[in-house]
């Protein structure tokens, strides 16, 4: 079955630095998320994807954030000068040819901030 | 904002007892999703409910849409030690935002 990878696994930073973090969606899906775990709490949206622009995204998704697919299978998350309480597991998901269809998720990439 | 409660938190039970999540939307939804979450894993989807007072089942599992699609529930008859996880539900309004609620963790004894 296709999945939702994501890279890395796990990301360890300095604060202020930036950080990239990577998806590769599942290859004929067309929507794309980005959402937010701090430990022990619920899942949070940052922000969705689709047709190579931000559809919808949340107020924690600010400034410091950016998304990008610079190819036809890849899809970004950039966190810029990172702080101590960007450290949560970061989840990709896709869909596919309807925005209300299942999103399937990767397994996450957990970034600590030092 | 718009926000997706749910209760209960935890719950604990006995293998083979009843469990029920409740979740309740400040607005109207679309549709409504709910995920499972295992220890250390992700999000994985179980089931998608669209229309207003709909029912669905999934072996143990039946899922409930409000009349209103504000609000639904989760019920998982005689439980077993392979449900033991975090249930979210996700509303989604008619934009691309997914709201998930801050889920329900499920603990099992054997």
């Amino acid at each position: 079955e296709p999945e939702v990878t994501q890279t890395p696994s796990h990301q360890v930073t300095q604060m202020g630095q930036e950080v990239i973090l990577r998806c590769v969606p599942i290859s004929n899906h067309l929507y794309f998320y980005w959402y937010r775990q701090i430990l022990g709490q619920k899942v949070e949206f940052l922000v969705s994807f689709y047709n190579n622009e931000i559809s919808e995204k949340s107020e924690i998704f600010d400034d410091q954030f950016s998304v990008e697919r610079p190819d036809g299978s890849n899809f970004t998350l950039k966190i810029r000068s990172t702080k101590l309480e960007d450290s949560a597991m970061y989840f990709c998901a896709s869909s596919g040819g309807d925005r209300n269809q299942p999103q399937h998720f990767g397994d996450g990439t957990r970034l600590s901030i030092l | 904002g718009q926000q997706v409660m749910q209760i209960p938190q935890y719950q604990h039970v006995q293998e083979g007892e009843d469990f029920t999540t409740y979740c309740n939307s400040s607005t109207t939804l679309s549709n409504i999703q709910w995920y499972k979450q295992r220890p250390g894993g992700h999000p994985v989807f179980l089931i998608q409910l669209v229309k207003s007072g709909e029912v669905k089942k999934q072996k143990r599992l039946t899922f409930q849409f409000g009349e209103a699609k504000k609000n639904s529930s989760l019920h998982i008859t005689a439980t077993q030690t392979t449900d033991v996880g975090t249930y979210f539900c996700a509303g989604i309004t008619g934009g691309f935002k997914t709201i998930f609620g801050a889920g329900t963790r499920l603990f099992v004894k054997a």
